[in-house]
């Protein structure tokens, strides 16, 4: 079955960085899209960023432009999220989910990121 | 890119059907077929519901259904349940291959 398993999170001062990985299994990884949404604490979703299967294509939310980046290793069956000047309004459960094309069908169980001083 | 709106919650007794709306813009629910819904319970990740406005994923009730018209689209629950009682969120895809998800909708199964 589909898995998709978070880490990385972490509290972290404003202005710092951090990286949160996407382990997958269960299905074959270099085959599909794959994304990163986040929700703040009490508050909804926020589609974050989306990679395409050969990391040909990337997009990224306003709210994160530039400062985050996306990446994967299909090698290693593995998502990332490089998370650099971060600030308060970061702050909220990341869920790596496959999909972005059109959908997210599976999602992680979520990592929590507190940035904060 | 504001969210989706979506009713901040909506409530029905044990059999009846509820439904749940979601309006975006030209630019994003009006501008493809890509419109999703997603069940989240407190504490747990979301789960799929609908895709590509109508469709429904193996293992998801026949229960719920979805349809667009125009800017708006929305989520059907027949025969409510007191295992729908969720936070139901809509999402689309955007004319700028971003997405937009809605504001959230509680269900509540008086």
């Amino acid at each position: 079955q589909v898995q998709l398993v978070e880490s990385g999170g972490d509290s972290v001062m404003p202005g710092g960085s951090l990286r949160l990985s996407c382990a997958a299994s269960g299905f074959r990884f270099s085959d599909y899209y794959m994304s990163w949404i986040r929700q703040a604490p009490g508050k909804g979703l926020e589609w974050v960023s989306s990679i395409s299967p050969t990391s040909t294509y990337t997009n990224y939310a306003d709210t994160v432009k530039g400062r985050f980046t996306i990446s994967r290793d299909n090698a290693k069956n593995s998502l990332y999220l490089q998370m650099n000047i971060l600030r308060a309004e970061d702050t909220a459960v990341y869920y790596c989910a496959r999909g972005g094309h059109s959908h997210f069908d599976n999602w992680g169980q979520g990592t929590l990121v507190t940035v904060s001083s | 890119q504001s969210a989706l709106t979506q009713p901040a919650s909506v409530s029905g007794s044990p059999g009846q059907s509820i439904t749940i709306s979601c309006t975006g813009t030209s630019s994003d629910v009006g501008a493809h077929n890509y419109v999703s819904w997603y069940q989240q319970f407190p504490g747990k990740a979301p789960t799929l519901m609908i895709y590509d406005v109508t469709n429904r994923p193996s293992g998801v009730s026949n229960r719920f259904s979805a349809s667009k018209s125009g800017n708006t689209a929305s989520l059907t629950i027949s025969g409510l349940q007191t295992e729908d009682e969720a936070d139901y969120y809509c999402c689309s895809k955007t004319s700028s291959s971003t997405y937009v998800f809605g504001s959230g909708t509680k269900v509540t199964v008086l």
